[in-house]
This record gives C-alpha cells, structure tokens and sequence, in this order.
C-alpha cells in the first residue's frame, strides 16, 4: 500500500516563474490538503481539496492554486514566484469521513533564486 | 481563526528523564487533538492524538492529557530516549470547519542528550 507520493522532491526557479507540484494521496483517501513548510517553521495550511473542488483556504494569495482530479491526485501551482516561496511543500492526505488524522508526503523543496 | 501556541519553543533533557510540552489554542468548539513528530528532513507523523470526550489517552511512553475548559493540551514523554529527539507540533482542529485542516503551532524542538 503506497503512502503519499509527491512529485518532484526538490527544484530550483527563478522569481517570477510559475511551479506545479504533484500529489498522490494514500490509497482509499479522498482528501489531500497542502502545506508549506518554511525552515524553522510549523506546516502553515494552504488549502484543502476534496471531491474536486477547494473546501478549504489559508492565508495565502491568489498565486496559489491548486487542483484535485477524478482519481483524487492534487497539483499545487505557484505563479509570480517570489524568493519567500521557498520552503518545503507538504502534500498530505485523509479520509473525510475519519476527520483528523493526516498523512503526510515527503514533500518538495522549492528554492527561489 | 484558530490561534494555536506551544511552549516552550525548545526543551533540552537528559536521556530517562520525562518531557512534557503545551499546546494551547482559541476555538473552543475544538474537538480533536493530535500531536505530530517531524524528525529532521523528514515528514511530520501523528504520533498520538485525543478527542474531546477523553481527559487522557496513552500508548506505550507517550500520553496526551486535555483541559478544555482552559483550552490547552500537553504531550508527555517519559523515559525519553536519544530517537525521541525531534521537532513536535500540535495541531487542534475546530468542529466548526467545513474540512479537516489542521492548523498546526509553531512547534517545540527536544533534545534528549545521552
């Protein structure tokens, strides 16, 4: 039983370049939610995903965006990219009906330059 | 919002000995309580979690206690070990939410030196 697969596990862009980074949620969830993990920082709560549409919001701008498809993977985009973007990004997902536990990926190291 | 704090933001102990960390937060319609374990460079995991109908849960040398009525939360280890050396968050979540989004502190580094 795979856990939750991201994809790409580190990249390297420029300002004001756009990034998509990919989750695959743990079989049998429905739900995949994304953070973003500054070094020294707890996750902050971007946004949550299920049955294909945003339920869910954190304080981030609109530059974030993201998407869940049919077989409930997820994208995060990043758009305008600025050198604050750079973190650790954390895809993780649950059942919505067992509300509460989530299960993380290894997440994917962006880096502004 | 919720509003989630944890104290102390570092904790040094000797190997044996116990650690105790708190988690406070401000929706008081809370009514899950996980404490999560993210050594380094690697992915959070929930390590022990409580609901609100419960004072106390715990597994092995790990117990969560609950205050609702002071809204905080505390993660006990006792006999730490050098493996228990890691980064630990609380993360409540609200009844009140539409999803299941954990809001998570900022965190509390432990060091167990042998």
């Amino acid at each position: 039983d795979a856990g939750v697969t991201q994809s790409p596990t580190h990249l390297i862009k420029t300002r004001g370049q756009q990034v998509t980074l990919r989750c695959s949620p743990k079989s049998g969830h429905d739900t995949v939610s994304w953070y973003q993990q500054a070094l020294g920082q707890g996750p902050q709560f971007i946004f949550q995903y299920y049955e294909e549409e945003e339920r869910q919001r954190g304080n981030f701008p609109d530059r974030f965006s993201g998407h869940q498809f049919p077989n409930y993977s997820s994208e995060l985009n990043v758009n305008a990219l600025l050198l604050g973007d750079s973190a650790l990004y954390l895809c993780a997902s649950s059942w919505t009906v067992n509300t509460g536990e989530l299960f993380f990926g290894e997440g994917s190291r962006l880096t502004v330059l | 919002g919720e509003n989630v704090e944890q104290h102390p933001s570092t904790l040094s102990v000797q190997e044996g000995d116990s650690a105790v960390i708190k988690c406070t937060y401000s929706d008081s319609a809370s009514n899950y309580f996980p404490w999560y374990k993210q050594e380094l460079g690697k992915r959070p995991q929930l390590i022990i979690d409580i609901r609100s109908n419960v004072g106390e849960k715990k597994d092995q040398r790990i117990a969560v206690t609950l205050n609702k009525t002071a809204k905080h939360f505390s993660l006990h280890i006792t006999e730490t070990q050098p493996e228990d050396s890691a980064v630990y968050f609380c993360a409540p979540l609200g009844e009140d939410q539409a999803g299941t989004a954990l809001i998570f502190g900022k965190g509390t580094t432990l060091s167990v030196s042998s």
